[in-house]
């Protein structure tokens, strides 16, 4: 499995657009890459899952360049309610269990 | 409400114990996921089984156990308590044995407190 790293932490404001990058040098070619939203005392919700390039829904869009080395979340105009801790995986059809990092805390302030 | 269902959602016991948690898959999965997370640790994968059969096993210890049953319920047993498994317990399930990323779904935990 791929391994992943990302910020610990990160801070914003109520209404501005947060990115947050994920590295995954050793990504494979069978591997997609997902990002996951968990809350205090919540279960971790699934957000987003992309290849390459762009894919937007409607709560997020997630950027991955050519060489999928790396994969950015973008979260735009957040709120208070978007303070959670967000994952990002790398799998592939064939993984047999995810595994889950540290995450990055997203702290946003009024 | 994500379809897994978890029972109970608060346990408090007393090290030394043993203590059963419960999931309920989401309707029409057939994998269930269980992971621990503590404070310091994270969410840690325990185990997985698909229509009743244990798939992948992670990091859990031998006082633990789980089985999936025919109705595909799963329960997670934990013996001989030790403080340090107090944690918040989750449980996933998917459609498909494997782990793809997309098909996952989470239950609300249960949050045990060993005392």
């Amino acid at each position: 499995l791929a391994k992943t790293t990302q910020p610990i932490s990160m801070d914003s404001y109520e209404g501005q657009e947060v990115n947050i990058t994920c590295s995954h040098n050793n990504i494979a070619t069978n591997d997609y890459i997902t990002w996951y939203q968990q809350f205090p005392s919540q279960g971790p919700r699934f957000i987003i899952q992309g290849y390459k390039t762009k894919v937007t829904n409607e709560v997020a869009s997630l950027f991955i360049p050519a060489d999928r080395k790396s994969s950015t979340l973008s979260l735009p105009r957040v709120s208070l309610s978007d303070t959670a801790v967000y994952y990002c995986l790398v799998s592939s059809y064939n993984t047999d269990k995810l595994i889950f990092g540290t995450g990055t805390r997203l702290q946003v302030f009024p | 409400d994500s379809g897994v269902t978890q029972t109970p959602k608060h346990l408090i016991t007393a090290t030394g114990q043993r203590v059963t948690l419960r999931c309920s898959p989401r309707s029409g999965d057939l994998s269930v996921y269980w992971y621990q997370q503590s404070l310091d640790q994270g969410l840690q994968f325990l185990i997985q089984y698909y229509n009743g059969e244990e798939r992948a096993k992670g990091n859990i210890l031998e006082r633990f156990s789980a089985q999936q049953f025919p109705d595909l319920h799963s329960e997670l047993n934990l013996s001989s308590l030790e403080l340090g498994d107090s944690a918040l317990y989750f449980c996933a399930s998917s459609v498909v044995d494997r782990a793809s990323g997309y098909g996952y779904t989470f239950g609300s935990g249960t949050r045990l407190t060993v005392v």
